[in-house]
């Protein structure tokens, strides 16, 4: 059956970095595209960008260019996100979710990954 | 960016009364790409509807999805303790996905 199984909780310091990893089975990898999308504490949901699982080739929603990075380890079917310069406000809970493709809707998604950014 | 605006915000009915959620987005949607899914408290998202009226894989015929254009509905025909969620709508139209901002049902 589809899995996507993320990493654990994180706890860090302002300016650090974090690697979010959100690994699948069940399907064949590279022929659905891997999404973010961002939670903050009782918040509704926010569209962080998809990769292209098959070129590696991501996009960014417009509030997550700059600090947020997407890649791809297809060796091991993961998906990685990784968040640098950590400010408090990244206090979120990090999500997965695959797409047959970009004009399909997010059948799968992760279970989620808490990210917690304080001093 | 297309804005999806959801109302209302809170929704608080009794069980079996229906349920009717609005979406409306900023700019005409094609019908082929508009979503909803259902969070319940500490838990992942989960698609209920996609291209606006298609009831994923094992989701109760309860929940129906119609609209078009810009105004779009997702109805919950008998409501059950467990509808007890927040309900997103999402675009997909645009290589830059939204969702709208939620609305939570409440079961008395």
């Amino acid at each position: 059956q589809v899995q996507l199984v993320q990493s654990g909780s994180e706890l860090e310091k302002p300016g650090a970095s974090v690697k979010v990893s959100c690994k699948a089975s069940g399907y064949t990898f590279n022929t659905y595209a891997m999404n973010w999308v961002r939670q903050a504490p009782g918040q509704g949901l926010e569209w962080m960008g998809w990769i292209n699982t098959n070129t590696g080739n991501p996009t960014y929603a417009q509030a997550f260019t700059g600090r947020f990075v997407f890649s791809l380890d297809t060796s091991v079917s993961t998906a990685y996100l990784q968040i640098n310069s950590l400010k408090a406000e990244d206090t979120a809970m990090y999500y997965c979710a695959r797409s047959p493709s970009v004009g399909a809707p997010h059948d799968y998604w992760g279970q989620g990954t808490l990210v917690t950014v304080s001093s | 960016e297309i804005v999806l605006t959801q109302s209302p915000g809170t929704l608080s009915l009794s069980p079996g009364e229906r349920a009717t959620l609005s979406c409306r987005a900023s700019q005409s949607v094609s019908s082929s790409y508009l979503a909803w899914y259902q969070q319940k408290p500490g838990q992942a998202p989960r698609l209920l509807i996609y291209a606006a009226s298609r009831r994923d894989t094992g989701i109760a015929d309860r929940f129906s999805g119609s609209g078009s254009g810009t105004d779009f509905t997702l109805t919950i025909s008998r409501l059950e303790p467990e509808d007890s969620a927040v309900y997103y709508c999402q675009q997909y139209v645009s290589h830059l996905r939204t969702f709208g901002q939620g609305t939570k049902v409440e079961i008395k």
